[in-house]
């Protein structure tokens, strides 16, 4: 069974750029999460969804994340424009229901 | 939000039982623990959880105090593959919301 599939493995851009990560969940699983991981942190929740319903996005910066999972499958977080300080890893998860959690290999994002 | 607290590291010879503990001293009635550790480059992987009894799965036990306040992963035969970071999460009581902490950062060597 393929696990969750996160691209770009690694981004780098200039700071005012856009970015966007892509994830594609485990079939069937209807629950979708981005977090994001500082270096030497445990991951931080942005936003959960619900097929396509975002549940939770409290801990999502909305002046400049956005994201969407439009046919409640694959989703896509967005930064823009991005900052210095967004440079993280950003996870990917996937669960059938509210138990365990399937984590992608993550995005690497370095912001100059 | 029930905190958990953890060592920053520990060592763990190979093919000897790594314990690694977790105090959790608030943690409410209806929270379980959870355990996942994340290796270098990967994302996070679930190990195990459980509310009060101690559990067992292919990948290690979980034993949790009678008053529930720690607990302490095992991972019974430890190998270099083992070597992460292992995070004790207390999952928030009706939602499936996870609280990572900073974990343990476990070095298992030859």
């Amino acid at each position: 069974e393929a696990g969750v599939v996160q691209s770009p493995r690694y981004k780098i851009i200039e700071k005012k750029q856009p970015v966007a990560f892509w994830c594609n969940p485990i079939s069937g699983h209807n629950t979708l999460y981005w977090y994001r991981q500082n270096l030497g942190q445990g991951p931080e929740l942005l936003i959960r969804y619900e097929n396509e319903e975002a549940v939770d996005d409290s801990q999502l910066p909305k002046d400049r994340f956005s994201a969407e999972r439009l046919k409640g499958v694959d989703s896509t977080l967005k930064i823009q424009p991005a900052e210095l300080g967004d440079s993280a890893v950003y996870l990917c998860a996937s669960s059938p229901r509210s138990n365990e959690q399937f984590f992608g290999p993550g995005t690497r994002l370095t912001v100059l | 939000d029930a905190k958990t607290t953890q060592p920053t590291s520990m060592d763990c010879a190979e093919g000897r039982a790594a314990n690694l503990p977790c105090n959790h001293s608030t943690i409410s009635g209806n929270e379980y623990v959870y355990w996942y550790r994340q290796i270098h480059s990967q994302g996070p992987q679930y190990i195990i959880h459980g509310l009060k009894n101690n559990e067992t799965n292919e990948m290690a036990s979980l034993i949790i105090t009678e008053d529930r306040k720690s607990s302490t992963l095992i991972l019974p035969h430890a190998t270099l593959r083992d070597t992460a970071v292992y995070y004790c999460i207390v999952r928030v009581g009706g939602t499936d919301k996870l609280i990572f902490g900073t974990g343990t950062r476990l070095q298992v060597f030859p």
